[in-house]
Formats: structure tokens, C-alpha cells, sequence
């Protein structure tokens, strides 16, 4: 089986800088992603990390350790519209994505 | 434009009712699947579809059914709804199931059954 762990809940303070963090442990491993969901709405993709490394894209980095089973989204200069909750996702060996619960991330002026 | 599309977006129905959720997507893809979401618990995989003819169980499969008769279409049914099944649902697509393949979510359906 999967297990995903990240927190449940953050806050931040607007023009400041967030990192999420994401541990798995997976039977096989075939990438993370991670997606912002907005209250109500629908997962949108943020990131994609298969490689050790980092991402950047724009205010959003992601960062990948798969030896230590490990990632971080990293948020700069948030903004109130960042107020959302932060999905991380892991496909392992059958290539089916599973999700974590969530990080709520407030941002409070 | 593309889209993944659910219906209805908000279902309040009596248990034992059957009950279908429509969801069709434009572009093609050959991954489908069926979440439900509820407080505390996040997206927890119902079934999956890799293509036409084929569906496997997610995590919590019971008490719901599918098909994948055409590529574009994944109806989600509830033989028998049960209060239990009160959740948020979402379809999602992706072009396969393989590395690197984002999926893209429909607009969700809020069910609450009485």
C-alpha cells in the first residue's frame, strides 16, 4: 500500500513564503504531483516532480527527494488567493495516483 | 475547449434510489477515474478505468458501479444509495495512467443522500 503524510493545516501572512511538506512511502515509484483546490471546487495541477530536484514555476517551486521519500511545494510572495488546500499526490509501482489529505493553507493579510 | 464535465453538480435523493453521475470529457483520454472527497479524509480513489471495457476498484469501491462503454464517457452509479454515501465526488482524466500524466478534474458533484 501507499502512505502520504503533510500537514493538516498552515498559515502564512500575505508577501511571505510557504513550504508544504510531503512524505510518502510507496511500493514503486512513478512521480508526484502536486494540486491546489480551492474551497468547493475542483483539484487544479500545480507540479510535477519524477527526478530528484527542484521545479520552478513562477511563485510555485517543487521540490523532489526520492531517497529520503520527501517533498515540499514552496509558495512565494503569497497572495490571499493562495488560501486553498495543497494536495500532494504519488503514483507508485501500478502507476494509480494516490492522495494525501491535504494541507489547508490560510493566508491572513 | 478542454473539459472534463460532471452531472448533475448537486443531488439530494432518499436511500435505496438509484442514482447515476454522468461524467464526459473532450480530449481523448484513455485514463479515467472517480473520487469522493470528505472532511478529514481527502480524495479517495472509487474506481478507474485504463480504456474502453476496462474499470478496476479503487480504494472504496463498495456500494458504487461504473462502465466505460465509449473513451469519452464514465458514469459513476449508486444501485442503492446509503446516507454513507453523502460526499463530494469528482471525475478525473488523464491522456494515459503512465509517468508524468496530469489529471484534470471535473467541477465535482455534491450528493447528499437522506
Amino acid at each position: 500500500g501507499q502512505n502520504i503524510d503533510q500537514p493538516t493545516e498552515m498559515t502564512a501572512t500575505e508577501g511571505a513564503i510557504v513550504q508544504i511538506n510531503c512524505t510518502y512511502q510507496t511500493s514503486g515509484f512513478n512521480g508526484l504531483f502536486w494540486y491546489q483546490q480551492h474551497a468547493g471546487e475542483a483539484p487544479t495541477f500545480l507540479s510535477y516532480n519524477v527526478l530528484d530536484g527542484l521545479e520552478e514555476k513562477g511563485r510555485f517551486s517543487s521540490f523532489l527527494s526520492r531517497s529520503k521519500g520527501y517533498s515540499y511545494l514552496l509558495l512565494k510572495e503569497l497572495q490571499m488567493k493562495d488560501s486553498a488546500s495543497y494536495l500532494c499526490a504519488v503514483k507508485g509501482g501500478s502507476y494509480i495516483p494516490t492522495f494525501g489529505r491535504g494541507t489547508s493553507l490560510i493566508v491572513h493579510p | 475547449e478542454a473539459q472534463v464535465t460532471q452531472n448533475p453538480r448537486y443531488l439530494i435523493t432518499v436511500t435505496g434510489k438509484k442514482l447515476t453521475v454522468t461524467c464526459s470529457q473532450n480530449m481523448n483520454h484513455e485514463y479515467m477515474s472517480w473520487y469522493r472527497q470528505d472532511p478529514g479524509l481527502g480524495l479517495r480513489q472509487i474506481y478507474y478505468s485504463m480504456n474502453v471495457e476496462v474499470t478496476d476498484k479503487g480504494d472504496v469501491p463498495e456500494g458504487y458501479k461504473v462502465s466505460r462503454k465509449e473513451k469519452r464517457n464514465f458514469p459513476l452509479i449508486l444501485e442503492s444509495p446509503s446516507p454513507n454515501q453523502t460526499s463530494l465526488y469528482f471525475c478525473a482524466s488523464s491522456l494515459r495512467s503512465g509517468v508524468g500524466n496530469i489529471q484534470y478534474f471535473g467541477a465535482g458533484t455534491r450528493l447528499s443522500v437522506l
